[in-house]
């Protein structure tokens, strides 16, 4: 299948500790995001690569720190978790193609920081 | 900064009837892309429709369709032949070019609508 696809979809752990997001794209694109969406479902933007390259950062918190090894992969990692981190990440991939350039959305990672 | 408005919290509609979902956005740009996208309960997002600001013409993805109106400044999207499954989280997006050859999506706050039976 044809998708950008998130690994863990669910991440329960303790405050303080650093996991990581994965995520990977085989559409082809070029782009790829993060995006975190809060308990109150407001979405926004935090990251974003072109060609492995660091193209946006939204003001986040120096904790997060993604890394694109490749392409097709856009991973978030999350030093010293706090209650506030909590929420789903959700990673989205792009190609801008004649300027028509649309978002492909991966499926969610819900994480919760006790 | 650009900014995307929905005023509609939460909406109801019966099955197979037609709702309308209201969007408002403010920028300076001319050129620019907007997105409605849905959300289920699964939590996926899900695109529904895009529309480019330079485009004149409506567009229209079968009983989903959007009312542009540039001057205005607004974005609705409507809903023909409701069906259960249409029941979600609706989000209105924003794109602009935010440097390079990247874009990024600034969205509203969300609609959400429940279809009833």
């Amino acid at each position: 299948d044809t998708a950008v696809s998130q690994t863990p979809k669910y991440l329960v752990t303790q405050m303080g500790n650093d996991k990581s997001i994965k995520c990977e794209q085989n559409l082809g694109h070029d782009t790829m995001y993060w995006y975190k969406q809060d308990s109150k479902k407001f979405l926004k933007i935090m990251f974003s690569y072109n060609n492995k390259e660091l193209i946006i950062n939204e003001t986040v918190p120096n904790r997060f720190s993604p890394k694109s090894p490749d392409k097709a992969h856009l991973n978030l990692h999350i030093n010293s978790l706090e209650l506030g981190d909590s929420a789903v990440y959700f990673c989205a991939s792009s190609l801008k193609r004649g300027g028509r350039e649309t978002q492909y959305f991966g499926p969610g990672t819900r994480l919760l920081v006790l | 900064a650009q900014t995307v408005t929905q005023s509609q919290p939460e909406m109801s509609v019966q099955e197979a009837e037609t709702v309308t979902l209201s969007c408002t956005y403010d920028t300076s740009e001319n050129n620019y892309y907007l997105f409605w996208y849905k959300q289920p309960p699964s939590r996926q997002m899900i695109l529904v429709i895009r529309q480019e600001a330079y485009k004149q013409q409506n567009a229209t993805e079968n009983r989903f369709s959007v009312n542009f109106q540039k001057a205005a400044k607004s974005f609705s999207l409507k809903i023909s032949d409701s069906q259960l499954g249409d029941t979600a989280m609706y989000f209105c997006a924003f794109m602009k070019q935010a440097g390079g050859s990247n874009y990024k999506l600034t969205f509203g706050k969300g609609t959400l609508l429940t279809v009833n039976p």
